[in-house]
C-alpha cells in the first residue's frame, strides 16, 4: 500500500521567508510525528500528534515553528521568517496508535534556507 | 529515555551475518529496545523491537541479554543493500517519540 508521503521533497527559500511542508500519513494512521535531521544535530524530534491534538510538541526548537493536523490525516509544518539554521531534511513518520507501534517515516523534504 | 551506546562504524563481508551490539545499561524494566536503520539519502527504516525475550522477523533478529543492559542486532546475510546507519533505540511503553544517537555506519563490502 502506499508510505508516508511528503511535499515538496525539495524546498530552497530566502531567509525570512515562511515555509509550509506537507506530510500524508499512511491512511488509518492515528499517530503522526515531524522529526528533522541536520548535520550538526543529527535526528531530533520536534512534535507528535495523535489524532488532530499534539500532546508532545515540546521538541519545537522555537516559536517561529507551528504544526497542524486536520482530518486526522494530513499535517502541515510552518515555518516562520526561516533562518539559515532551519536548514535541514523535515521527516515525518506515522503508526497505527502511536506509543510502542513502529513509526513508518516518509522521504522527507529538503529544506535550504538562503 | 535511557541513553544507548554503540559503535560508530562496522565492516561486514557481503553473506556473512552482521552483528550490531548495543549498550544500554540504565534500562528501566518498562522500557523496550527498538532497531531503525537509515539508508543513505531515505527516511529511517523500522527493523525490530523487543522486551525481554529474542525476536526475530524477516529482516533481522534480535538477541536481548537477561539482564537487559545490552542487546545486539543480527542481519543473518547481509547484502550490499543493508549498508546503512542503524540505530538502537530505547523507548518505554508509554512514551511516544523516538529519540536517536548516532548509530552504526554499516559498510557490507562485496
Amino acid at each position: 500500500g502506499a508510505g508516508v508521503s511528503q511535499s515538496p521533497s525539495n524546498k530552497v527559500t530566502e531567509k525570512g521567508k515562511d515555509v509550509e511542508l506537507r506530510c500524508d500519513p499512511i491512511s488509518g494512521h492515528t499517530a503522526l510525528y515531524w522529526y528533522r535531521q541536520s548535520l550538526g544535530q543529527g535526528l531530533e524530534f520536534l512534535i507528535y500528534f495523535q489524532g488532530n491534538s499534539a500532546p508532545d510538541k515540546s521538541g519545537l526548537p522555537s516559536d517561529r515553528f507551528s504544526a497542524e493536523r486536520t482530518g486526522g490525516s494530513v499535517s502541515t509544518l510552518t515555518i516562520q521568517r526561516t533562518q539559515q539554521e532551519d536548514s535541514a531534511v523535515y521527516l515525518c513518520a506515522s503508526s497505527w496508535l502511536g506509543g510502542l507501534y513502529e513509526q513508518y517515516f516518509g522521504p522527507g523534504t529538503r529544506l535550504t534556507v538562503t | 529515555d535511557a541513553k544507548t551506546t554503540q559503535p560508530t562504524s562496522m565492516d561486514c563481508a557481503e553473506g556473512r551475518a552482521a552483528n550490531l551490539p548495543c549498550n544500554h545499561s540504565t534500562i528501566s524494566g518498562n522500557e523496550y529496545v527498538y532497531w531503525y536503520r537509515q539508508i543513505h539519502s531515505q527516511g529511517p527504516q523500522y527493523i525490530i523491537h523487543g522486551l525481554k525475550n529474542n525476536e526475530t522477523n524477516e529482516m533481522a533478529s534480535l538477541i536481548i541479554t537477561e539482564d537487559r543492559k545490552s542487546s545486539t542486532l543480527i542481519l543473518p546475510h547481509a547484502t550490499l543493500r543493508d549498508t546503512a546507519v542503524y540505530y538502537c533505540i530505547v523507548m518505554e511503553t508509554s512514551g511516544s517519540r523516538l529519540t536517536f544517537g548516532e548509530g552504526t555506519q554499516l559498510t557490507v563490502n562485496p
